[in-house]
């Protein structure tokens, strides 16, 4: 049975650190692997997809990575800021089912 | 515009009520999910569909029954809601095609509270 670990489970940094959010998963017969961001009380924005063949993607300052044959994908957020404030969770598409398993969050605060 | 909606955005029930929860969608997406959140269990498959005619459950399903009305709709109910389905509820769509791969877009959430 896939499961999807994000370690830490919460994490508060000065402004202007560089950071990175960690994403484990057990099984590497996945798909794609998604980074979401969710504000308290709202729904979840997608911030990166990585296809199963893809070694990263990045947007603006954010990159993720994926090393399927170590079951790890990292978020690098540079330069963060208070704005980047909100829960990170990281979901992995399994093969053949097509089914979305979800972490269970890194909960970010960046201080001004 | 919103892509994928949601309503109601809140709603507060008593045990034993049916309930349903109702979310469309302007993306175009054949496929289709419902989810649960709950404080640190993270989200978790309730139910999905990948088109009109095909209904597939989730990890969760007991206690909910869904309706795809149309490939935009999908409705999730709670025959006979009971306390443990206070919960955080997200519908999401997606797409399985070269350009979007299976990449999931949520819908702001319906708050449930069953007393």
């Amino acid at each position: 049975k896939q499961e999807v670990t994000q370690i830490p489970a919460a994490l508060s940094v000065p402004e202007g650190e560089n950071l990175v959010l960690n994403c484990s998963f057990t099984d590497s017969a996945i798909y794609n692997l998604q980074w979401f961001r969710q504000d308290p009380g709202k729904g979840l924005t997608s911030l990166l997809l990585i296809q199963s063949s893809q070694r990263e993607q990045t947007s603006g300052r954010l990159n993720a990575s994926l090393d399927k044959s170590s079951g790890r994908s990292t978020l690098y957020i540079a330069a963060s800021q208070p704005g980047d404030s909100a829960t990170y969770l990281c979901a992995v598409l399994l093969s053949g089912t097509y089914k979305y398993i979800f972490g269970t969050g890194t909960r970010l605060k960046v201080l001004a | 515009d919103a892509d994928v909606t949601q309503t109601p955005r809140n709603r507060i029930t008593k045990t034993g009520k049916r309930i349903m929860l109702e979310c469309s969608q302007t993306k175009g997406h054949d496929r289709m999910y419902w989810y649960r959140q709950d404080p640190g269990l993270g989200l978790r498959l309730i139910y999905y569909s990948f088109d009109v005619k095909d209904i597939n459950k989730g990890e969760i399903s007991d206690g909910y029954s869904v309706s795809r009305q149309a490939q935009a709709k999908f409705s999730l109910s709670l025959e006979s809601a009971i306390p443990n389905q206070t919960a955080l509820y997200f519908c999401a769509t997606s797409d399985n095609n070269y350009i979007s791969y299976n990449e999931q877009f949520f819908g702001p959430g319906t708050r449930l509270t069953v007393l």
